[in-house]
């Protein structure tokens, strides 16, 4: 059973739309999650954390996390065709070890 | 910083032979971990170290597979007896510290593919 689960699995929006992403937890020993972006034949790129309940604003990326219902979700505003990639969203049990748990990925695609 | 360096970048192997894989995390980070994704699985945790010491292998195979990490410059992930369904990327990556709030870089990748 996947253990962080992504959806929606691949999101068009125009450009200079906003990009909503979600991830929810079926784990509860959850503590933190990150989110992550991979363009085609490179390896993943950090783009934020989040570990408190709440939002977190790191430019034009916005992350909410609700501890009480394990969701996540990540929303791009202003989206460029640059944004075009492989989101993922990655969960880590204890702050005290970088392990993470990957969800399977939502394919973004901006349209000019 | 050239960042985390994996080598080689694509390798095709025959079934049954052995591959090894290089990463060269970046230097000063203590912490290097190893994954596979594929289309099927995704994006799978292997194995880590914390300052060369293996820590979690829990999503090693547990034949065939192994990892080191003999000095603190690069870590190997050997494949013995290669089957088709090793085929995947395997990407590596490290981050300064061993929490839950250190980012974790990743180098591009070593495609292997098993024919």
């Amino acid at each position: 059973q996947q253990k962080v689960q992504q959806s929606p699995e691949s999101l068009s929006v125009p450009e200079g739309g906003m990009a909503s992403l979600n991830c929810t937890s079926s784990d509860r020993n959850f503590q933190y999650f990150w989110w992550y972006r991979q363009h085609s034949g490179e390896g993943p790129k950090a783009l934020m954390s989040i570990f408190s309940d709440g939002d977190k604003k790191e430019g034009r990326f916005t992350a909410h996390l609700n501890k009480a219902s394990l969701h996540v979700s990540l929303h791009i505003r202003d989206s460029q065709p640059s944004d075009s990639a492989l989101y993922f969203c990655a969960a880590g049990h204890n702050t005290n070890t970088g392990k993470l748990t990957f969800g399977d990925g939502t394919v973004l695609t901006v349209k000019p | 910083n050239a960042g985390v360096i994996q080598t080689p970048r694509h390798k095709v192997t025959g079934k049954g032979q052995e591959a090894t894989l290089w990463c060269e995390p970046i230097s000063g980070h203590s912490a290097v971990f190893w994954y596979r994704q594929t289309i099927v699985q995704g994006l799978e945790f292997l194995t880590y170290f914390r300052n060369q010491a293996p820590i979690d292998d829990s999503g090693m195979p547990k034949e065939r597979f192994s990892a080191q990490m003999p000095n603190q410059s690069h870590s190997t992930l050997k494949i013995q007896s290669t089957q088709p369904q090793d085929s995947a990327v395997y990407l590596c990556a490290s981050s300064l510290l061993d929490r839950g709030e250190a980012e974790q870089f990743f180098g591009p990748g070593t495609r292997l593919t098993v024919l």
